[in-house]
């Protein structure tokens, strides 16, 4: 049981190149979640999707896309690389959307990101 | 005032010690807390669920205060193996948060030493 896999798990960018960072999901879940952890600042979510066919920004969406291909993949994509984007990528991903329901979340293993 | 704040000490320990982190949140409407456990250069993984009542698995054991806005983990007979970053996690009430997804403390790091 694979859980919650992202691919790349390392990727080196330039300035202004684009990439996009994929997720997927085999535990049957209606939400998944990006989240970046930079040093001192603890996880922030960029984007979400509380079902499939739905995404919402998140607390740090700017410079983000998002799609929710399935129920079972979503993928972000960076336009425009920017050197204050290097840092850790996390998908995760719940049975239901967190919100009142008390749903814990499962990450995959990251993606560790550096724009030079 | 952030909304879930932890000491990020360093607490450094001795095997076989017992250890407690606090952890305060703002939204007095919060709905559910855990702890999550990460280490170093991975992802984070659930570590257990906090209820109103208090819970214990094994050597950890959590404990909710509504009234003061604190959860504890206490974690008893200290390994190696504890080393970590612990995370307090939150949910939002059905109206508020951070778009109604989990919140997340900075973190705690334990280092258990032999």
């Amino acid at each position: 049981n694979a859980g919650v896999t992202q691919t790349p798990k390392f990727q080196v960018l330039k300035t202004g190149q684009s990439m996009t960072l994929q997720c997927a999901q085999d535990m049957n879940h209606n939400s998944m979640y990006w989240y970046r952890q930079d040093p001192g600042m603890g996880l922030r979510l960029i984007y979400y999707s509380a079902s499939e066919g739905t995404t919402d920004k998140g607390e740090v969406p700017n410079g983000y896309n998002v799609s929710r291909l399935n129920k079972r993949e979503f993928s972000l994509r960076l336009e425009s690389a920017a050197p204050s984007q290097t840092s850790v990528y996390f998908c995760a991903s719940s049975v239901s959307l967190s919100t009142g329901g008390g749903q814990p979340q499962h990450f995959g293993d990251g993606t560790r990101l550096s724009i030079l | 005032r952030k909304e879930v704040e932890q000491d990020p000490g360093p607490f450094n320990v001795p095997e076989g010690a017992t250890v407690a982190f606090n952890c305060t949140y703002s939204n007095s409407a919060s709905q559910s807390f855990f702890w999550y456990r990460q280490d170093c250069r991975k992802e984070p993984k659930l570590l257990m669920s906090v209820y109103s009542s208090g819970n214990e698995d094994g050597r950890f054991t959590a404990q909710l205060n509504r009234a003061s806005q604190y959860i504890s983990l206490l974690i008893r007979d200290s390994k190696l193996s504890d080393s970590a970053t612990y995370l307090c996690v939150v949910t939002p009430d059905f109206f508020g948060g951070s778009q109604g997804n989990l919140i997340f403390g900075k973190g705690t790091k334990l280092s258990v030493k032999p």
